[in-house]
């Protein structure tokens, strides 16, 4: 099992682009989560998904854009590139039974994105 | 009052002794509580979650949690230099499915 990927490692934006992030998990793991990681601080959630078909924002969702079509993909939208937007973004995925404890979260090697 | 509150670092600890970490939380009816570790430039990888009062051990690596005064900690016994990293602290509130991270505490283990 690969686990959870993400693409692509490193990108450089201009203020005002776009672009999207991918995210991939092959462990049939039902829930999916997008985090940015500031220097020095921990992590925040942008959004999170139960399932296909079914998103969620998370506490700093602005800016960013998400859909779930399948399982196993999960990606992460960046409309109109501001410089706020420059950290690290991890992708997470867990198998978590509903009304019941929450399980591990598993995540990707992260994507560092920089928006001069 | 923030949700999920760790020990300001940097923590530095000598080869061989005790590092611990601390980490309170707001939410009284949190449910699951993580350690993870994340080296410079990596993600997080999880060290241990324990969901009950008391204490959890794997190898050198004790989580303890005492839900009513509202804390968990880590205690890494006979620290090495591969444990340098920081350490954040995840809980689960009550009825959420989402983890709340704390800042996390850089720990360095000189030699």
């Amino acid at each position: 099992n690969a686990g959870v990927t993400q693409t692509p490692k490193f990108r450089i934006l201009k203020i005002g682009q776009s672009m999207t992030l991918q995210c991939t998990q092959d462990m049939n793991h039902n829930y999916m989560y997008w985090y940015r990681q500031d220097p020095g601080m921990g992590l925040k959630l942008i959004y999170y998904s139960v399932g296909a078909g079914i998103t969620d924002k998370g506490e700093v969702p602005n800016g960013y854009n998400v859909s779930r079509s399948t399982t196993e993909d999960f990606p992460l939208r960046l409309e109109l590139a501001a410089p706020s937007q420059t950290s690290v973004y991890f992708c997470a995925s867990s198998y978590t039974v509903s009304g019941g404890y929450t399980d591990t979260q598993y995540f990707g090697p992260g994507t560092r994105l920089t928006v001069l | 009052q923030k949700e999920v509150e760790q020990n300001s670092g940097p923590l530095s600890v000598p080869e061989g002794a005790i590092a611990s970490l601390n980490c309170t939380y707001s939410d009284r009816g949190s449910q699951s509580f993580f350690w993870y570790r994340q080296y410079s430039g990596k993600s997080p990888e999880l060290i241990m979650f324990i969901y009950s009062n008391g204490d959890k051990e794997d190898g050198r690596f004790t989580a303890q949690l005492n839900k009513a005064s509202q804390y968990v900690s880590l205690l890494i016994r006979d620290s090495q230099p591969s444990d340098s990293a920081t350490y954040l602290c995840a809980v689960n509130p009550w009825a959420d499915y989402k983890l709340s991270f704390g800042a996390g505490t850089t720990v360095t283990v000189r030699a």
